[in-house]
Order: structure tokens, then sequence, then C-alpha cells
């Protein structure tokens, strides 16, 4: 099965923008999802395909992929956007199996 | 409005059996794959499974394939996840989430509010 490593901590200066990266070779062929968890509370979906955005998510959350890696992108980080982030594709072994990424945790200076 | 509702929190016993569920509304709760997401405290999200509930199409993550079993009664739009022997280890949030594929993209778009299970002796 794949797995999808992503940097356990990254921390962003208010209203400065901050990158999150998840590498893995499933990445190659399929598309990341992003999920924005803060405390106490469910996952929730910011980032989706090439680059989209379910209805509410603001528009400073941004997505890219290049190769082995898929980035979600904060871009004039606000308080309220501290949180983990996990990156979610297909696993390599198969239609319908996938896999998360390890997380990262955001911290808005 | 679409909605993933969870059963309540559970306390168990190890060795003690437990399913726990989740109520899908306010779409085709036949027409879309739902899965499980498991999270032990103070750690990240590890996929499980999925199930289509149309036809009880099931896929485990193999390192639960044999420790869960996902299943689905689609006459009242509910997923489930059990166990048959509960392990200390099996304490955690466990969360279903609807999975939504566009266009060769996959999302989990929606998420149930998570069961807290504790196995404590």
């Amino acid at each position: 099965s794949s797995e999808l490593t992503q940097d356990p901590a990254v921390s962003v200066a208010l209203g400065q923008t901050v990158r999150i990266t998840c590498q893995g070779d499933s990445l190659r062929s399929y598309y990341a999802s992003w999920y924005q968890q803060k405390p106490g509370q469910a996952p929730v979906l910011v980032i989706y395909g090439k680059n989209n955005r379910p209805s509410g998510i603001p528009d400073r959350f941004s997505g890219s992929s290049s190769g082995n890696t898929a980035s979600l992108t904060i871009t004039g980080a606000q308080a309220e956007d501290e949180a983990d982030y996990y990156c979610n594709s297909r696993d390599s072994s198969g239609n319908h199996y996938y896999v998360f990424g390890t997380g990262t945790k955001v911290t808005v200076l | 409005e679409v909605q993933l509702v969870q059963s309540g929190a559970e306390v168990k016993k190890p060795g003690e059996s437990l399913k726990i569920s989740c109520k899908g509304s306010g779409y085709s709760f036949t027409s879309y794959w739902i899965g499980w997401v498991r999270q032990m405290p103070g750690k990240g999200l590890e996929w499980m499974g999925i199930i289509y509930p149309g036809d009880s199409d099931t896929r485990y993550s193999p390192s639960f394939q044999g420790q869960v079993t996902i299943s689905a009664d689609k006459s009242i739009s509910t997923a489930y996840l059990q166990w048959s022997s509960l392990k200390a280890s099996d304490t955690a949030m466990y969360y279903c989430a609807r999975l939504q594929v566009v266009a060769a993209m996959d999302l989990f778009d929606y998420w149930g509010q998570g069961t807290l299970v504790t196995v404590s002796s």
C-alpha cells in the first residue's frame, strides 16, 4: 500500500503565506484532497482535485501538484486557519482504496 | 441537506463486541461509497475501509482487514463498523465520511461527527 508523507508542523505569521506539502508515489497517478481538522472537530474538506474548493471554503486556500508532491497553500493566513491538515489520495492497491497523509500542524503566529 | 449522523460514545471492556453506526440523509444513500476513518488519541487520520451500500461491495485497508467488519443496511440508510472482540488499542475516535468521485477526483465531502470508543478494563 502507499504512504503519504507530510511535514509534522509548520508555522506562519498572521497574514503571510504558508505551503504544506504531501509526498507519495500515488500522487503521480491520482489527485490529492486536503482536509482541515480543528481540535475536537471532524475533518473538513478544503481542497480537492487539481485546485477545487468546496462551497464555503475561502479563496485563500489553493492546491497544486507536481510529480509525486501535492501542495496546499494558504495565502494570507488567518488565526482561524490554525489546525491540523491532512492530504488523502487513492492508494496504488486499486479502486476505492485510500490513504491519508501523516498530517501537518499549522500554527499561526 | 446532506448529513451523516453517527451513534453515541461507547465505553467497553476488552473482549466485548461493538457495532457503531452512521446514518445518511439528504441524498441517495445507495449511490455513494461510505468510508470509515480512525483517529487514535493525539494521532492522525487512518483510512480503515469503505462500503458501497448499493451492493455492499467493501474494501479494507490491509491494516484493518480481519480486525473490523464494515456493513450497511440500505433500507435504513445506515452504515456500520463492528468489532467482535475489542482491544484497548481500539480506543479512538471513529469517523464515517461520504466519498464523492467527480471526474476522476476523489473526495470525502461530508463527515459524521465522530463516535468515541473507549476500551478499558
